[in-house]
């Protein structure tokens, strides 16, 4: 199993660009998230989803747009990028919400210029 | 602010010894997991302790919750230079809205 798989792991792009970070689970999993991680703030969650068709925001989900129309991929879109979304991405998926670990990705570093 | 504060921010101590790292959170909870992250990777889950349990074990690895004082240590015995990462705790709870919500995290640095 390749657990958590998420692509690019670096990217540049112009502030107002548009791009699409992906994530993908082979573990059958439910439930999956998109966190950013900034320095000095934790993790944050901006969307995740509860099954396939779903999708609903977390703490900082303004900016970002997610579709779940799979169980095993669950992409994040940055519609307009600006610098405040420079951070790094991190996929996770779990069996269920909260009552076992999440499994995450190696993450995507993003800068925006 | 985030639910989970981690203290110490940052710690080194000299291979073999052990660390303690500490979690304070401000909200009841149904359970409080704790991860690792090496430098440029993502988190990985090591121990899950829920709110009925006072202390859990998991090889090097020891956890107690005292919900009374709303925190949480991690104990790992006997460090090697491979736990040199950091350690985030994240709560977990269901009252209201279901949540998890990761701390600041404490950068561990092992000596050899």
């Amino acid at each position: 199993n390749a657990g958590v798989t998420q692509t690019p792991k670096f990217r540049v792009l112009k502030t107002g660009q548009s791009m699409t970070l992906l994530c993908a689970q082979d573990m059958n999993h439910e439930y999956m998230y998109w966190y950013r991680q900034d320095p000095g703030m934790g993790l944050r969650l901006i969307h995740y989803s509860v099954g396939e068709g779903t999708t609903a925001k977390g703490e900082v989900p303004d900016g970002y747009n997610v579709s779940r129309s799979t169980t095993e991929d669950f992409p994040l879109r940055l519609l307009s990028a600006a610098p405040s979304q420079t951070s790094v991405y991190f996929c996770a998926s779990s069996y269920s919400r909260g009552r076992g670990g999440e499994y995450f990705g190696a993450g995507t570093r993003l800068s925006v210029l | 602010s985030q639910q989970g504060e981690e203290d110490p921010q940052a710690l080194s101590i000299q291979e073999g010894e052990n660390a303690t790292m500490n979690c304070s959170y401000k909200t009841s909870i149904n359970n409080l997991q704790w991860y690792r992250q090496n430098s440029g990777r993502g988190l990985v889950h090591l121990i899950l302790i829920r709110s009925n349990e006072r202390e859990k074990h998991s090889g090097r690895l020891r956890v107690t919750l005292d919900t009374s004082k709303k925190s949480s240590s991690l104990l790992i015995t006997a460090s090697r230079a491979a736990d040199t990462a950091s350690y985030f705790c994240a709560t977990f709870s269901n009252f209201g809205n279901e949540k998890l919500t990761f701390g600041t995290g404490t950068r561990l640095t092992i000596i050899p």
